[in-house]
């Protein structure tokens, strides 16, 4: 069965400085899905960045970006020049490509707080 | 474009009671997903729809249901309410694979 452990349940940085959040993940798939959603308290799960297994290059999204290291089964994020509206939970999540399964395996996210 | 709609965005139900779940997809999108979302089990694979066909089934008991229309609109039902089933259930629609766009959910209490 595929895991996600996100290991810090809360983190908190200063405006406009940088913050990484870690992820890391446990499966026998050689391809498959890695994402991070922000979860603001509107409570709508919003996609921030998507990783593909098979891409070695690390996915990019303006200030967002990723840390993908597939032989050690890690999937950090890197916000930079951090907003107060990045505070929300941030859950990383997993999804195989292979039999026809769509289903998102969650890990238990991580609270970050961006201060003034 | 409009987003994913899920209905009612709040609801308490009495323990034993049965509820019913909306959730109206992208316009265009076939897949439509549902999790449950509770402070202690986090986020958990309810089930997956495509073209009116359950694809994929999380493990939970048989109070859990659902079903989706020709229209890609799908419903989620509980029988049997018990205290916990009290959580955030939340869907999602889908184009293409893994390109998943959430609703806002909805908030389910069982007194």
């Amino acid at each position: 069965a595929q895991t996600v452990t996100q290991s810090q349940p809360e983190m908190s940085v200063q405006e406009a400085e940088t913050v990484t959040l870690s992820c890391t993940y446990d499966t026998s798939e050689s391809n498959y899905y890695l994402f991070w959603y922000k979860q603001p308290p509107s409570r709508q799960m919003i996609l921030v960045i998507r990783q593909e297994a098979y891409k070695q290059q690390n996915a990019t999204e303006n200030r967002f970006s990723v840390n993908f290291q597939k032989a050690a089964k890690s999937f950090s994020l890197k916000i930079s020049d951090s907003q107060l509206g990045d505070t929300a939970m941030y859950f990383c999540a997993f999804m195989p490509t292979q039999g026809g399964s769509e289903k998102l395996v969650f890990g238990k996210g991580t609270k970050l707080t961006v201060n003034p | 474009k409009a987003g994913v709609t899920q209905t009612p965005r709040y609801l308490i139900k009495t323990r034993g009671q049965q509820v019913t779940l909306s959730c109206s997809p992208i316009s265009g999108h076939r897949s439509v997903s549902w999790y449950q979302q509770t402070p202690g089990q986090g986020l958990q694979f309810l089930f997956e729809y495509f073209s009116e066909t359950q694809r994929n089934k999380g493990n939970f008991p048989g109070r859990f249901s659902g079903r989706q229309f020709s229209n890609s609109r799908s419903e989620m039902n509980v029988s049997t309410l018990e205290l916990g089933d009290s959580a955030l259930y939340l869907c999602a629609s889908s184009l293409d694979w893994a390109d998943y766009t959430f609703g806002s959910g909805t908030r389910l209490t069982v007194v």
